[in-house]
């Protein structure tokens, strides 16, 4: 079975720009989470989907959008990028609560 | 609120050698506890869990317990290995399973 898989792998933006970023998740996984991983935040929850709905949401500006299609494929969306939003992104999927999360490999933003 | 603090790294080891990797957590009700594990260009992975005071999860020869009275899970293997060299994160999700709370990780490696 595939695994989660995100695209691109490797982005760099300049200030000032918007991004998206797309997560598609394990076949029959509704749940899609996106996490973002800095050196000095650690890892950090931004929002999770399930069922094209926003479920919930961590502590991030209005910057930071998502989406999730009816094939539970999710896409990330920063606006206005700064130098701060340079960060590993990590998207995870589930069946749905209370199963185990499988994470992507990540897309590397950097923010010039 | 719901938080999650992990020793500093890095950590370096020998082969053979005990590893303790220390967890404690702040939660409300009663979360479930995680270590994740994350190799060099790749996704986290869930190395083990426990879902209740008391329980040990187990995997791979690593273990955790979950110690409700002082709020601690620390990760422990009897002998690391050259492959065991990775970035280890500890996490908690509330009982409802909606959302993951990550420590800042704690970079393992081991040398032969």
């Amino acid at each position: 079975k595939a695994g989660v898989t995100q695209t691109p792998r490797y982005l760099i933006k300049t200030r000032g720009q918007q991004v998206t970023l797309s997560c598609s998740p394990i076949s029959g996984h509704r749940s899609v989470s996106w996490y973002q991983q800095t050196p000095g935040q650690g890892l950090q929850f931004l929002f999770e989907y399930f069922s094209e709905t926003q479920r919930n949401k961590g502590n991030f500006p209005g910057r930071f959008s998502g989406r999730q299609f009816s094939n539970s494929r999710s896409e990330m969306n920063v606006s206005t990028l700064e130098l701060g939003d340079s960060a590993l992104y990590l998207c995870a999927s589930r069946r749905d609560q209370n199963y185990e999360q499988y994470f992507g490999p990540g897309t590397r933003l950097t923010v010039t | 609120g719901n938080s999650v603090t992990q020793m500093e790294g890095p950590v370096t080891l020998s082969e053979e050698a005990f590893l303790t990797i220390n967890c404690t957590y702040t939660a409300t009700g009663y979360p479930s506890l995680f270590w994740y594990v994350q190799y060099p260009g790749e996704g986290l992975q869930l190395l083990l869990k426990a879902t209740k005071a008391d329980d040990k999860g187990s995997n791979k020869g690593f273990e955790a317990t979950y110690r409700k009275e002082t709020t601690s899970f620390h990760l422990e293997k009897g002998s690391v290995q050259v492959s065991d060299s990775a970035v280890y994160f500890c996490a908690l999700s509330r009982d409802t399973g909606n959302q993951f709370y990550f420590g800042t990780g704690t970079s393992l490696t081991v040398i032969p």
